[in-house]
């Protein structure tokens, strides 16, 4: 079955950028979704087909595609930013959607 | 504003059974794919079943095919999950969420219910 990886967490200074890095094969042809899911809430959507953020998520939230590796990208990191984030693709040989592991970010 | 409630957890005994409903309001329902995902105790998300708009096609993890059934009523607005054959390894919460899309698949999900949490114990 399709695997995405991601590190299992990440840490920052607040006022720093996170990268949060999300990598597979033939990633490249799939589009990628990421969901930020603070403790003891349901996850949030945060950037849509690689880079489009929906309304209401703040412009610090970026995402990129090359390759075989997305990047979710945080600039200006505020404690607020601390959670849980997953990338999402779908695997069109399973018809499965797949989640990555997850990737916690603390904020320093 | 679309909102997604989900109902019918609970504490069920192993081989028992379970249906969850999934409520949901502000939006055209039967025009957008939904899915079923859950998060074990400290774990990750993971993806369990979707459904097209229709509810004429069905897709199921692995693990979860033949024990669990998706199904959608679009004339009440709610979607649902039958879950057979429960192990202790499903205990997780469940959330519903709504597909960019009629069709299930490469669409991203947005908003997403709050779930409800299912544990399976003897």
């Amino acid at each position: 079955s399709y695997v995405v990886t991601q590190p299992p967490s990440v840490s920052v200074a607040p006022g720093k950028t996170a990268r949060i890095t999300c990598g597979g094969n033939n990633l490249g042809t799939k589009s990628v979704h990421w969901l930020q899911q603070k403790p003891g809430q349901a996850p949030v959507l945060v950037i849509f087909y690689d880079s489009d953020r929906p309304s209401g998520i703040p412009e610090r939230f970026s995402g990129s595609h090359s390759g075989n590796t997305a990047t979710l990208t945080i600039s200006r990191v505020e404690s607020g930013d601390e959670a849980d984030y997953y990338c999402q693709v779908w695997d069109s040989s399973s018809d499965h959607v797949v989640f990555g592991g997850g990737t916690k970010l603390t904020v320093l | 504003e679309v909102q997604l409630v989900e109902s019918g957890g609970g504490l069920v005994q192993p081989g028992g059974s379970l249906r969850l409903s999934c409520a949901a309001s502000g939006f055209t329902f039967s025009s957008y794919a939904m899915t079923w995902v859950r998060q074990a105790p400290g774990k990750g998300l993971e993806w369990v079943s979707g459904v097209s708009g229709s509810g004429a096609i069905t897709y199921y993890a692995d693990s979860m095919k033949g024990r669990f059934a998706i199904s959608r009523d679009n004339s009440k607005d709610t979607l649902y999950l039958q879950m057979n054959s429960l192990r202790a390894e499903d205990t997780a919460i469940y959330y519903c969420a709504k597909s960019a899309a009629y069709s299930f698949g490469s669409d991203y999900f947005d908003p997403w219910g709050q779930g409800t949490l299912v544990t399976v114990s003897s």
